[in-house]
């Protein structure tokens, strides 16, 4: 279900590093889920996509994996660079239900250091 | 492609008047918006799901009344704030649900977003 929290986790990486993170659902009728990446004071970005079925799906210097088995995702981002640094969320959508509406993770802050 | 845009970017008004919001899909249709919310350091909050052709489905503790939903064409998607108070200050972002050329399903856009503040 939604999450929402004050205090962001944050991961902080070296620039040039790969940066992974992670994100937990909860229901295990979802059959698709997105990563946003939402910069301060805008709209959240669309980074990549999955559904479930499938593991595992590659974009430009991000990867996406799901493990269905014990409900987790992950978003990689290959080679971080500063201009990364951004609030990312994963969200779920459960299409079968015929409720499109997403529901969003709390998010994870990356800050990457020069 | 798959740009939707918001208008205006930010808007401050006096408690009590109304505010129209719009999210428009600039490069793809849109049977399907979606209006959020979002307060500081938060995740964004599905306010409703807006249907061209139809009314808007609202989440549970969204009046309906106040948040005004008018979806009247395959592009455009209009929230009105009626009778504004401060606690309606806000990040307000609408989404589109679309698919770009090469993709094989519909996933959802974002605007990028609308700062209210209510005095």
């Amino acid at each position: 279900g939604e999450s929402v929290g004050l205090h962001l986790p944050t991961l902080s990486v070296q620039e040039g590093d790969n940066s992974i993170i992670n994100c937990a659902y909860s229901n295990s009728a979802s059959d698709y889920f997105i990563w946003y990446k939402q910069e301060s004071g805008k709209g959240p970005q669309f980074i990549i996509d999955i559904r479930s079925n499938m593991d595992k799906r590659q974009g430009q210097r991000v990867t996406v994996l799901l493990n269905k088995t014990v409900k987790h995702l992950s978003l990689q981002i290959a080679a971080t660079q500063p201009g990364d640094s951004a609030v990312y969320f994963c969200a779920e959508n459960r299409y079968a239900t015929g409720r499109r509406a997403l529901t969003f993770g709390s998010g994870t802050r990356l800050q990457v250091q020069p | 492609g798959a740009v939707v845009s918001q208008h205006p970017s930010w808007v401050i008004c006096k408690s009590g008047t109304s505010v129209k919001i719009e999210c428009r899909s600039l490069d793809f249709q849109a049977t399907t918006m979606f209006w959020y919310r979002q307060f500081p350091k938060q995740s964004l909050m599905l306010m409703a799901t807006s249907n061209e052709g139809s009314k808007a489905t609202y989440e549970q503790g969204v009046e309906k009344d106040k948040f005004l939903i008018n979806h009247a064409s395959l592009t455009l998607s209009t929230l009105t704030v009626t009778s504004a108070h401060p606690e309606d200050s806000s990040f307000y972002i609408c989404s589109a649900e679309g698919r770009t050329s090469g993709e094989s399903w519909d996933t959802q856009y974002f605007g990028p977003g609308t700062r209210l503040t209510v005095l």
